[in-house]
């Protein structure tokens, strides 16, 4: 069946280093694919989503794109900051059903 | 006011007991879901629901039922709660309009104890 595989965490960076959350996927067909955020006791939310191979997601300065030769949506974000501490999550969609296939979560730190 | 509500918050009961989590959405979303949070398993879809009249069963249905009592309104009912569910518990909505690239919007979660 589908599955999403993320790195596992936490990740601790210091404020302006470079981000990069690995996710890979496998599925049958072809997935859109998301990252949500949860901040410290809130819901999730959307942060971005790519829907064909080749699309890049982008907000709030996080990046992905959606490379189906790698089966891969990594988030990578320039320059991180302190608000960006939250647990990440990657998931993707099939056409062939109407679920959410997650990935466990990355918690990311960041120190000041 | 938030999008997707959630009551209650907190909850801290007994096992063996019956509890029921709510969730309202102003939204006017279509479809709505419920997943349950366990530290380092990610979310796992326990039901979800496309209209009123459709309900149906995720990954880890056992031990829980579902009401969809209006469009903006889905329960979770644990019919006789044990301690292995304890966990955070999300309720989620979205639009069945947007197809591919289909947002799910998340209430605050009720984080649920059984003792």
């Amino acid at each position: 069946g589908d599955s999403v595989t993320q790195m596992e965490g936490p990740v601790t960076l210091s404020e302006e280093a470079f981000l990069t959350i690995n996710c890979t996927y496998t599925a049958t067909g072809y997935p859109s694919l998301f990252w949500y955020v949860q901040y410290p006791g809130e819901g999730l939310q959307l942060l971005l989503k790519a829907t064909k191979a080749d699309d890049k997601g982008s907000n709030k300065g996080f990046e992905a794109t959606y490379r189906k030769e790698t089966t891969s949506f990594h988030l990578e974000k320039g320059s991180v900051q302190v608000s960006d501490s939250a647990v990440y999550f990657c998931a993707l969609r099939d056409y062939s059903n109407y679920q959410l296939i997650w990935g466990a979560g990355t918690k990311l730190i960041i120190k000041p | 006011d938030a999008d997707v509500t959630q009551t209650p918050r907190n909850r801290i009961t007994k096992t063996g007991k019956r509890i029921m989590l709510e969730c309202s959405q102003t939204k006017g979303h279509d479809r709505m879901y419920w997943y349950r949070q366990d530290p380092g398993l990610g979310l796992r879809l326990i039901y979800y629901s496309f209209d009123v009249k459709d309900i149906n069963k995720g990954e880890i249905s056992d031990g829980y039922s579902v009401s969809r009592q209006a469009q903006a309104k889905f329960s979770l009912s644990l019919e006789s709660a044990i301690p292995n569910q304890t966990a955070l518990y999300f309720c989620a909505t979205s639009d069945s309009g947007t197809k591919a690239g289909e947002t799910q919007y998340f209430g605050p979660g009720t984080r649920l104890l059984v003792l």
